[in-house]
């Protein structure tokens, strides 16, 4: 079955450690994005990808790092420079340019990340 | 600038009562519109977009919106809650034109009573 698949699920942080959260899709979406969702904020946008090889900062992008090395993969990494890591981190997909803009996102299942 | 409001951070109701989940937006483009529904722990699933179709949109599992453009209005809507409704509900707004410019409102967390 087609879809996003985030690992892992939970994802436990000693302060000053940096963390990677996988992503991996297999819909063919050109477009990728992480999001970060706190209690009551909604998301907000980290990075997001168009196309391999290239990505974008969104509104919170300081204390995070991304790659796009395969179209199917957008690994996010939580380093130490980011002071409030605690949060669910959501992945998503859509196809992309192809389609004349955003369209339907699809979304992983999360991970939840929690510093110690 | 483009922004959404999500009117009320919570909403309760009985099982098999309507339920109405309100959103408002300001758009300059002509705004694609979806609404997105998480579970806990879960990611976030489509229930329904409107993307300048027909201004009544059909969802998933009964739900129903309203886009109406004099109101900047595009309220979510069920005639009968049933338990398995209970979620967080997200309404989003995109320009069709720059990712970075996919809004996302803050939800609204819907109980249903027994």
């Amino acid at each position: 079955d087609g879809g996003i698949t985030q690992s892992p699920k939970y994802l436990f942080r000693k302060e000053g450690q940096n963390v990677t959260l996988s992503c991996e899709q297999n819909l063919n979406h050109d477009a990728m994005y992480w999001y970060r969702q706190d209690p009551g904020q909604g998301l907000r946008l980290i990075y997001y990808s168009q196309i391999v090889n290239d990505f974008q900062k969104g509104d919170i992008a300081e204390g995070y790092s991304v790659s796009r090395e395969k179209k199917e993969s957008f690994p996010l990494t939580v380093t130490s420079a980011q002071k409030n890591p605690t949060a669910f981190y959501l992945c998503a997909s859509n196809p992309g340019l192809r389609t004349g803009g955003f369209t339907e996102a699809f979304f992983g299942q999360g991970t939840r990340l929690t510093v110690v | 600038a483009q922004s959404v409001t999500q009117l009320d951070s919570h909403v309760s109701v009985s099982e098999g009562t309507p339920v109405l989940l309100r959103c408002n937006y300001s758009s300059s483009y002509s705004p694609s519109l979806f609404w997105y529904v998480q579970h806990p722990n879960k990611g976030l699933q489509l229930l329904l977009k409107y993307t300048s179709a027909a201004t009544l949109v059909k969802g998933i599992n009964g739900f129903e919106a309203e886009f109406k453009k004099s109101e900047t209005s595009f309220h979510l809507t069920k005639p009968s809650a049933h338990m398995s409704d209970a979620a967080e509900y997200f309404c989003v707004v995109s320009d069709e034109t720059s990712y970075d410019k996919v809004i996302f409102g803050p939800g609204t967390s819907l109980s249903v009573i027994p």
